[in-house]
């Protein structure tokens, strides 16, 4: 089964500070992982794809398989930057569909 | 470029109505999905269909069906409405693994 773990409801911090949202999957083949951002009340946007392992608003994210995790981290987070932050895992199921599940998200709140 | 297209953007249902949420895209995608999204639950997977004339049941879809009407349509539809399903549905689609999914800007449905 796919499953996206957020642990962190919540985070919080200054201006200037550097931020980690962390991200944890369950997949039994080779995951593609994103990470999605929604500001205040718009749509989802697509932040990050592990795939092409780019770097977008400062914000860059590793995919570590032995330790199944897709944290997102950007040294000096802004105040732009808060939202909330999903991560997703887009993966094959028996079938042959496309699944794409979402962890439950964490809000960011960057602090003047 | 519209991109996904949802309508209505809001809805107010009396308790046991039905209505039918509609979702289009026009990138060619073939996997299309309906999310809701509740305070602390993150995105819930309601249905997916891989392509024309197949679909998926997803994380929660008691209460909702779907429909895959062509590559580009893909509706979601509420037989009898209730309370528990006051909530924000996101359509999106994804056109394979490494992409990502792209969002509508979301339907906010209340059932009083």
């Amino acid at each position: 089964a796919q499953r996206v773990t957020q642990p962190e409801k919540l985070l919080s911090v200054f201006k200037g500070a550097p931020v980690e949202l962390k991200c944890n999957y369950s997949y039994s083949g080779s995951p593609e992982l994103f990470w999605y951002v929604q500001y205040s009340r718009q749509r989802l946007q697509l932040l990050l794809r592990h795939i092409s392992r780019e770097s977008i608003k400062g914000f860059t994210a590793d995919l570590n398989k032995g330790e199944t995790s897709f944290h997102l981290k950007k040294p000096f987070a802004q105040e732009e930057d808060s939202a909330m932050y999903y991560c997703a895992l887009s993966g094959r199921v028996q079938g042959g569909s496309e699944k794409l599940v979402f962890g439950k998200g964490t809000k960011l709140t960057v602090n003047p | 470029n519209a991109g996904v297209t949802q309508t209505p953007k809001f809805q107010v249902l009396k308790t046991g109505q039905s209505m039918t949420l509609q979702c289009a895209q026009d990138m060619n995608h073939n996997s299309m999905y309906w999310y809701r999204q509740d305070p602390g639950m993150g995105l819930r997977l309601i249905y997916y269909s891989a392509s024309e004339g197949t679909t998926d049941k997803g994380e929660v879809p008691n209460g909702y069906n779907v429909s895959r009407l062509n590559k580009r349509e893909f509706s979601l539809r509420l037989e009898s409405a209730a309370p528990s399903q006051t909530s924000v549905y996101f359509c999106a689609s994804q056109w394979g693994r490494g992409v990502g999914g792209f969002f509508g800007q979301g339907t906010r449905l209340t059932v009083v």
